[in-house]
């Protein structure tokens, strides 16, 4: 079993719509968790940390539910420049090391 | 803000030919990483340097070695490259605290025929 598994997608979502996605994790020692956008040919870039209590960037919204071992990520009303994949990564309490899921990826059309 | 930088951007190898993947920050972070991505594999650690003059195996490590030239840089060097050895790299920094995220390069792309 991958340490960090994510739904590979894609998922075509209209303009405007709502899209959300999961990502599990396996190692429940697991400390700090983060999702990065990577656009096609680019490097990942961070989008957002996510937090115990969930967070909110904007159109972003992430959850963390520590009993079952999952992350998930909402995006609102989306955008075409939302296109591209959402990497969620994930760090142990011992070390520095992140820890990357396959991605998942959204294409949002008009 | 240059970031992280890597050089070159392409590259096309022979087998058993040999190369340097360059890496620098300008963030004075302490800890850098070397990944490789694969299509439907996503990116796995090949060394890390956790601060200078430390290096670390990562989950791939084999077929490559790293210099931690100073606290800017981090090189990856592929003794005899193989054609398993096509794939994007790239290169992050980070404070290497697990709370904090990484910064990464714009990739290499390497081709091993």
């Amino acid at each position: 079993r991958k340490e960090v598994e994510q739904d590979p997608g894609p998922f075509n979502v209209p303009e405007g719509a709502t899209v959300a996605f999961n990502c599990t994790y396996s190692n429940s020692a697991s400390q700090s968790f983060f999702w990065y956008r990577q656009d096609c040919r680019k490097e990942p870039k961070l989008l957002m940390s996510v937090y115990s209590s969930g967070n909110e960037d904007g159109r972003f919204t992430a959850q963390l539910n520590r009993a079952s071992q999952y992350i998930s990520l909402l995006i609102r009303d989306s955008k075409l420049s939302d296109s591209a994949t959402y990497l969620c990564v994930v760090t142990q309490a011992a070390g520095n090391k992140l820890t990357f899921g396959g991605g998942t990826r959204v294409l949002v059309k008009p | 803000n240059a970031g992280v930088t890597q050089t070159p951007k392409f590259q096309v190898l022979k087998t058993g030919q040999s190369m340097t993947l360059q890496c620098a920050q300008d963030m004075n972070h302490n800890s850098m990483y070397w990944y490789r991505q694969d299509p439907g594999m996503g990116l796995r650690l090949i060394y890390y340097s956790a601060s200078e003059g430390t290096t670390d195996k990562g989950e791939v490590p084999n077929g490559y070695n790293v210099s931690r030239l100073n606290k800017r840089e981090f090189s990856l060097r592929l003794e005899s490259a193989a054609p398993s050895q096509t794939s994007v790299y790239f290169c992050a920094s980070g404070w290497g605290l697990g709370n904090q995220p990484q910064h990464f390069g714009d990739g290499t792309r390497l081709s091993i025929l």
